[in-house]
Formats: structure tokens, C-alpha cells, sequence
């Protein structure tokens, strides 16, 4: 299977919204809600931001949301911070209890 | 909370390698716990998942037939057994946890390299 398809980089201004796409299938991302999101800093193992499609873990600031329409799911940051530069994923379950992830985006603050 | 991985290391092509991954602070048999690797420079890969009761096994296509996944729960520790390593398995693996019936990573190891080179 190949990876969930993400844009490569997106950027924005600090205090701006910046919204990452996950694209997939009717077999992945459009077929289950089970569509779950990770920040990874530099050097560092990635952290749950979202899970569910648009839940948040506690502790995991409410400028981050999660939603999904067909087979596109979206990662929102509202109010870009510095600290927030890194790298998203998105992961979907694919069914047979396999896991796919995205390419990965790479965020950076203007 | 805490996962600890270890036994990372440099192998030659075709060769083996044990992986360990000791777990803190939690409800181990409560969570299925996986395998995600990221080679050098690239995204994040799912490889393998053994269910909260240990029953259950689950390996993604790239690696089914050469990694095994187990785990001992009392020591609350899993393991992924390599072998027949190719240059493509050179990465970083981490051991996650995930809730039993959930399908996401909620806890994450630091990770451990695993570089297949002659």
C-alpha cells in the first residue's frame, strides 16, 4: 500500500491558521474513522495530537483540530506558534488491521 | 509512562537482530503494542502489532516473513525478532502503544537505529 498523500511543506505567519490535507482511499481514510495525527520535532519520536478523526488527547492545545470529508482528512492549527515547526503525520487504519501513514508535512512559522 | 527500546545495532544484509522494548507506568495488558520504523531522512512506517492478549499478530506487507513480534507480559516487555535484513530495513524503530480497540499511538519509545550495511 502506498502512503497517505500530504502536501510537503506548508507555511504561515505566527497567529495564522495553516491546515495540513491527508489524502486516501475508500479503503483507508474514507472507510473508517480511525484517522489519527503526530508532531515530530527534529530528532525526536512523534507525539498524538489527534485521534478518532477529531479527538484530542489531553494536555494537546485546542488549536489543533482534526476533521475528515470523504477521503480527505485535515489537520488545523489555529494561531500558528514557533514551537509548533515540525513535521505532521496523519495514520489511518486500512482494514485487516494494518496502519498507514502519510508522507509527512513539514510546517514552518514565517 | 515510559517505553525503553534497545538491542539496535549494525547487521549485515541477510543477518538478524533482536529488538527489545520494556514498558513503565501503564496497564500493559491493556494495550496492543506496535513497531514503526523511519528510515534515515523519510516519513513514518507501520511494521507489526501484537494484540493486548498476545493472540493476535499483525505485520505489514513489507516485512511479513522476516519480523516477528511478541511479547512477555511478565516482564511487560516486547520484542521483534529481524531477520533475513535488507538495506531498505535500515531505520529508526520505535515501539508505540495504542489502547486495546484503538487505532492510534498514544505512547511513544526515543527509538532505536537499526543500519543494515556490509
Amino acid at each position: 500500500q502506498s502512503a497517505l498523500t500530504q502536501p510537503r511543506s506548508v507555511s504561515g505567519s505566527p497567529g495564522q491558521s495553516v491546515t495540513i490535507s491527508c489524502t486516501g482511499t475508500s479503503s483507508d481514510v474514507g472507510g473508517y474513522d480511525y484517522v489519527s495525527w503526530y508532531q515530530q520535532h527534529p530528532g525526536k519520536a512523534p507525539k498524538l495530537l489527534i485521534y478518532d478523526v477529531t479527538k484530542r488527547p489531553s494536555g494537546v492545545p485546542d488549536r489543533f483540530s482534526g476533521s475528515k470529508s470523504g477521503n480527505t482528512a485535515s489537520l488545523t492549527i489555529s494561531g500558528l506558534q514557533a514551537e509548533d515547526e515540525a513535521d505532521y503525520y496523519c495514520c489511518s487504519y486500512a482494514g485487516i488491521y494494518s496502519l498507514l501513514f502519510g508522507s509527512g508535512t513539514k510546517v514552518t512559522a514565517l | 509512562v515510559q517505553l525503553v527500546e534497545s538491542g539496535g545495532g549494525v547487521v549485515q544484509p541477510g543477518g538478524s537482530l533482536r529488538l527489545s522494548c520494556a514498558a513503565s507506568g501503564f496497564t500493559f495488558t491493556s494495550y496492543d503494542i506496535h513497531w514503526v520504523r523511519q528510515a534515515p531522512g523519510k516519513g513514518l512506517e507501520w511494521a507489526a502489532c501484537v494484540r493486548f492478549d498476545g493472540h493476535n499478530r499483525y505485520y505489514a506487507d513489507s516485512v511479513k516473513g522476516r519480523l516477528s513480534i511478541s511479547r512477555d507480559d511478565s516482564k511487560n516487555m516486547v520484542f521483534l525478532q529481524m531477520s533475513r535484513l535488507r538495506g531498505d530495513d535500515t531505520a529508526v524503530y520505535y515501539c508505540a502503544a495504542s489502547p486495546s480497540g484503538y487505532r492510534d499511538f498514544d505512547f511513544w519509545g526515543q527509538g532505536t537505529l537499526v543500519a543494515v550495511s556490509s
